[in-house]
């Protein structure tokens, strides 16, 4: 079946530091990437994503590149602030079937110091 | 635009109890619903999707149960509730066929501690 990995947290980084959180998936055909971010004691936002091949999902600095030659989907950002402290995670929808389902990654844990 | 609530946002209940968290969606029509559990620490483990009012499909066996009784509207339910069924409880609603990359949004969440 379809799965999600990504990296093992928690990330603890500094302010104006580089963020990287590797995913790579597992998937039959085709299927549309997505990451959330989950703030303390909220829900979870759609963060960004993207649908095929060399696709760059981007929001609010952050960035995502779907890599089918390597089933990834890292997730980037090149300086992040103390406002991005909060869980990440990876999912994805295959291509076909009904009610698409959502597989997330574990979750990874950001926390920024100042 | 879409909006989706859910509610309570807070519960503490005593084992034995039971549950009903309500969710709804404004702002569309004939979404695919879904609720999900997040234990403390924990990824997130879909309960129950519904493509339609009256259509549920459960993805693991639990003393929960789930409804749609309209279009926009999805119940999370128990009869008695267990010390495990503690935990964060979100819906979330996609646009279904029309939407072809099945782009799901959740809402705020329900904090459920079962004493």
């Amino acid at each position: 079946g379809d799965s999600v990995t990504q990296m093992e947290g928690p990330v603890t980084l500094s302010e104006e530091a580089f963020l990287t959180i590797n995913c790579t998936y597992t998937a039959t055909g085709y299927p549309s990437l997505f990451w959330y971010v989950q703030y303390p004691g909220e829900g979870l936002q759609l963060l960004l994503k993207a649908t095929k091949a060399d696709d760059k999902g981007s929001n609010k600095g952050f960035e995502a590149t779907y890599r089918k030659e390597t089933t990834s989907f890292h997730l980037e950002k090149g300086s992040v602030q103390v406002s991005d402290s909060a869980v990440y995670f990876c999912a994805l929808v295959p291509l076909v079937g009904s009610a698409r389902q959502l597989t997330f990654g574990s979750g990874t844990q950001l926390t920024v110091l100042p | 635009s879409q909006t989706i609530h859910q509610w309570p946002a807070t519960l503490v209940q005593p084992v034995g109890s039971p549950l009903s968290l309500e969710c709804t969606v404004e702002g569309t029509s004939n979404p695919n619903l879904y609720w999900y559990r997040q234990a403390a620490g924990r990824g997130l483990q879909l309960l129950f999707y519904s493509v339609g009012i009256g259509q549920i499909s459960s993805e693991v066996p639990q003393n929960l149960s789930a409804s749609r009784p309209q279009d926009r509207q999805f119940i999370l339910s128990s009869k008695k509730l267990l010390l495990s069924d503690s935990g964060f409880y979100l819906c979330a609603w996609s646009a279904g066929a029309r939407d072809s990359q099945e782009t799901q949004y959740f809402g705020p969440g329900t904090r459920l501690l079962v004493l």
